[in-house]
């Protein structure tokens, strides 16, 4: 089994709903992250994560909302999508150290 | 804010040598790490630089200096396999996040 897992790996719908995408891990890591990754423009870092009580947002954040159920489970909530929200989402953890992040497979989303 | 830069494509013949550079503009700096993509994966660590200098892994070497706001990927003995993308990635002060660039595209011939 996966390390981090991301669950739906693929999904597609349509404008106006509300879609959440899920991560579990294994690893015991206290740091949980949602990047977004278009075409062309690499990994954006969306919220991040230091413990259940600790939210931060990222670099783009607008429309999008998270939250930490448990130390191994961080979900990524839109909550009305929209078609420039089309992307692959990974999800991360990691911890101090060397700062080396441990990605999910991607779960790719599609607004129509 | 916080920018990385690195070239959005390179070709380079299987066993050659390629570098791919990376600067950099930051708030505030905690280190370069380096991470590989192939298609339809996830991205893999690579390798991590907090001080100025050269770290080795293998076949990959990643350079960093902090006054130039730079650093740099070194692929060895390019394989195939090696055809990937490649992204730069800056740790803030305090390493809280951590911030990629847009990728480089390596494409490795035969």
């Amino acid at each position: 089994d996966a390390d981090v897992t991301q669950t739906p790996r693929n999904r597609i719908t349509k404008t106006g709903k509300r879609i959440m995408l899920e991560c579990s891990q294994t690893k015991g890591h206290d740091r949980m992250y949602w990047y977004r990754q278009d075409p062309g423009l690499g990994l954006r870092l969306i919220y991040y994560s230091f413990d259940v009580k600790d939210i931060n947002k990222g670099e783009i954040s607008d429309g999008y909302s998270v939250s930490r159920q448990a130390q191994a489970k961080f979900s990524l909530s839109l909550e009305s999508a929209i078609p420039n929200q089309t992307a692959l989402y990974f999800c991360a953890t990691g911890t101090g150290g060397n700062g080396e992040l441990f990605f999910g497979e991607g779960s790719r989303l599609t607004v129509l | 804010g916080q920018s990385l830069e690195q070239p959005s494509e390179v070709t380079a013949v299987e066993g050659a040598i390629v570098q791919i550079n990376c600067t950099y503009q930051t708030s505030g700096f905690y280190g370069l790490s380096w991470y590989q993509q192939h298609d339809g994966g996830a991205p893999t660590f690579l390798s991590y630089n907090a001080l100025d200098g050269l770290e080795e892994t293998g076949r990959f070497s990643s350079f960093l200096s902090r006054s130039d706001s730079y650093g740099y990927l070194l692929l060895q003995e390019l394989q195939m396999k090696d055809s990937a993308s490649y992204f730069c990635a800056v740790r803030d002060q305090g390493g809280f996040k951590t911030i990629f660039g847009a990728g480089t595209r390596l494409f490795v011939k035969a």
